[in-house]
């Protein structure tokens, strides 16, 4: 099956600073989500990103589906943005079942 | 906004309790499912459910049932919870393959 490593599996930040996490998969896909986990344990919606490149605010995620990655960028980070980012695909014979790499685990320290 | 609501965020059960987590959705969603993350072995599906009184397995359904009677609601069943079935567990909706998570219960079995 399809297989979804995320790089790197940690990061400490000092607040301010950019940071690029990274989304490596083994198929293709037709699409992708990021999603923030925050300390209380909810996944939260970052971006639906199949392909192209999108933005939310500090935030923008790129995929290149041909080349079976996807990057998510956070720009002049803030404390809140601890937590763990997950990318995920779904498999369509599967009710659309989410494969999750394994996270990257972001603290930005004030 | 989807909204998802899972009926606890905090439980305690004792072993050999019967425990089931509800789960709600409001956007009639047809596809939903029950997750459980454990650290080191991140998020692995525990069932699905693509339609009314429709379900199917996922990768770790032993201990487990569910029930869909309706739309909105799934419901995962702990038959005779054990120490095992300590983690967090999430719910999640999804339409067009777009996921949206519950809350998360976390769940503590003694």
């Amino acid at each position: 099956g399809i297989q979804v490593e995320q790089s790197p599996p940690d990061l400490i930040l000092q607040e301010g600073a950019n940071s690029t996490l990274r989304c490596n998969f083994s198929d293709s896909v037709n699409n992708l989500q990021w999603f923030h986990q925050n300390p209380w344990g909810q996944l939260i919606n970052l971006f639906y990103i199949p392909s192209g490149t999108k933005q939310n605010g500090r935030l923008s995620a790129t995929t290149v589906a041909t080349e079976r990655y996807s990057l998510l960028y956070i720009s002049s980070s803030q404390t809140t943005d601890s937590g763990v980012y997950f990318c995920a695909v779904p498999i369509y014979n599967q009710g659309g079942k989410l494969i999750f790499g394994q996270g990257t685990e972001l603290s930005v320290k004030p | 906004d989807v909204k998802v609501t899972q009926s606890s965020r905090y439980l305690v059960k004792r072993t050999g309790e019967k425990v089931f987590l509800e789960c709600v959705q409001d956007m009639d969603h047809e596809n939903m499912f029950w997750y459980r993350q454990d650290p080191g072995l991140g998020l692995r599906l525990i069932y699905f459910s693509y339609d009314v009184k429709m379900k199917e397995k996922g990768d770790i359904p032993e201990g487990y049932s569910v029930s869909r009677e309706k739309k909105e609601r799934f419901s995962l069943i702990l038959e005779s919870a054990s120490t095992s079935q300590t983690s967090m567990y999430l719910c999640a909706s999804s339409l067009n393959r777009k996921a949206f998570f519950g809350q998360g219960t976390r769940l503590t079995v003694v």
